[in-house]
């Protein structure tokens, strides 16, 4: 079964900094492009960031919102994405999600792991 | 980047057909066959139910159809069910510096 399990949210001070972790299975998660979505409480979706693969020099895209701020990193021989954030805000809460990139489609989607930024 | 624009609800009543719209732009809808639908029940993860304008993912109902024209993408859900009460997400591929643009979303209420 391909599965994604995000971990690492929890509540930090705004200015703080926090790491995301998604641990991939039942899927080759070298041969994929893997994404960090976002969702803040009572709001939509909003895309935050990609990592390519090793194929593509594992190149990183970023929402302007995060940019310069956040990281996307991967480690294939563990399966593992992950998501470093600095210099939180209050507006970076949501909950957080990682996606398998399947040709230009999010599936599947991990069940999330939520980072409440405190002032 | 602009979301895409969606209704913020649409209702119908059991075996009803409603339609949601996805209103993007030249950069994004208009241009690519990226257009995917997502549908979120409260508390839960995002599930594609629809890809690359109208196919559908392995297991999901053919109640289920997407259309494109111009720079509007519609999902289109048949015979309306209880269980197809949740929010309902587009999403396109941009020719933008970011890869994807997300919709406002819409609340799918099943009278």
């Amino acid at each position: 079964e391909v599965q994604l399990v995000e971990s690492g949210g929890a509540l930090v001070q705004a200015g703080g900094s926090l790491r995301l972790s998604c641990a991939a299975s039942g899927f080759t998660f070298r041969g994929y492009f893997m994404n960090w979505v976002r969702q803040a409480p009572g709001k939509g979706l909003e895309w935050v960031g990609l990592i390519r693969k090793k194929g593509d020099s594992y190149t990183t895209e970023y929402a302007a919102s995060v940019k310069g701020r956040f990281t996307i990193s991967r480690d294939d021989s563990k399966n593992s994405l992950y998501l470093q954030m600095n210099s939180l805000k209050t507006e970076d809460t949501a909950v957080y999600y990682c996606a398998r990139d399947n040709d230009y489609r999010l599936d599947p989607w991990g069940q999330g792991t939520l980072v409440t930024v405190s002032s | 980047q602009s979301a895409l624009t969606q209704p913020a609800s649409v209702s119908g009543s059991p075996g009803q057909s409603i339609t949601i719209s996805c209103t993007g732009t030249s950069s994004d809808v208009g241009v690519y066959n990226y257009v995917s639908w997502y549908q979120q029940h409260p508390g839960k993860a995002p599930k594609l139910m629809i890809y690359d304008v109208f196919n559908r993912p392995s297991g999901v109902s053919d109640r289920f159809s997407g259309s494109k024209s111009g720079n509007t993408a519609s999902l289109t859900i048949s015979g309306l069910q209880a269980e197809d009460e949740a929010d309902y997400y587009c999403s396109s591929y941009t020719r933008s510096s970011t890869r994807y643009v997300f919709g406002s979303g819409t609340k799918v209420t099943v009278l």
